[in-house]
């Protein structure tokens, strides 16, 4: 499981609160990165983190920030959920001695009500 | 632009069929090819890497660069490879994150 684990597995929100989503890995992996799985669309890559305090936007990054204040934890936070929010969300880290293989957490699903 | 398109969204065999899920990129570029496989509700795993040229499961996969294509291949389908499969590519500089299609469901009956 590459020693990822994300928490919390299951949550159900109201509409305008924040919540946040953690990631944790045990394995002192440089990058980290979070998508959301969609029917219909896939995965689609939010955020991502090349290091400590070292993070980039992706392709559907509106309405969600992240922070990574150490090596194990990457944050992700819908800064006031919405409908269209509600999704499987991923963490996933690049092992870096695999190429650019990245290895899945087990998924965190989000509703918002 | 960079684009993974898997055209079927799902794709129907019987056991003991061959299988072929098909996967086209556009990409700038020499990238590295992915395939992931999500059994129901659970993790994506990775299945293969173009570069490692394994056989996982008994599925194989060619790069062929000048149609820009990765299709995943099974000569004979089991009923347990009934998942969603996603293929995914990157560009070769560490760190570049992974770019998915849209996903192709195999549903393998008896």
């Amino acid at each position: 499981d590459a020693g990822i684990t994300q928490s919390p597995r299951h949550k159900v929100t109201e509409t305008g609160t924040p919540v946040t989503l953690r990631c944790h890995q045990t394995e002192n992996h440089r990058y980290m990165y979070w998508y959301r799985q969609d029917p219909g669309h896939g995965l689609r890559l939010i955020h991502y983190s090349y290091g400590v305090k070292d993070t980039d936007k992706g392709e559907v990054s509106d309405g969600y920030s992240v922070s990574r204040s150490k090596t194990e934890d990457f944050l992700l936070t819908l800064e006031s959920a919405t409908s269209s929010q509600t999704s499987v969300y991923f963490c996933a880290i690049m092992s870096g001695f695999e190429g650019n293989t990245i290895y899945f957490g087990e998924g965190s699903w989000l509703t918002v009500v | 632009a960079q684009r993974v398109t898997q055209p079927e969204k799902l794709l129907s065999v019987f056991k003991g069929a061959p299988v072929e899920l098909k996967c086209n990129y556009s990409y700038s570029g020499s990238p590295e090819l992915f395939w992931y496989v999500q059994y129901s509700r659970q993790r994506l795993q990775l299945l293969l890497r173009h570069i490692s040229r394994e056989s996982i499961k008994g599925f194989t996969a060619d790069l062929n660069k000048g149609e820009t294509s990765f299709h995943l291949k099974k000569p004979f389908a089991q009923e347990e490879d009934s998942a969603m499969y996603y293929c995914a590519l990157s560009g070769y500089q560490a760190g570049t994150a992974l770019i998915f299609g849209k996903g192709t469901t195999l549903s393998v009956s008896s």
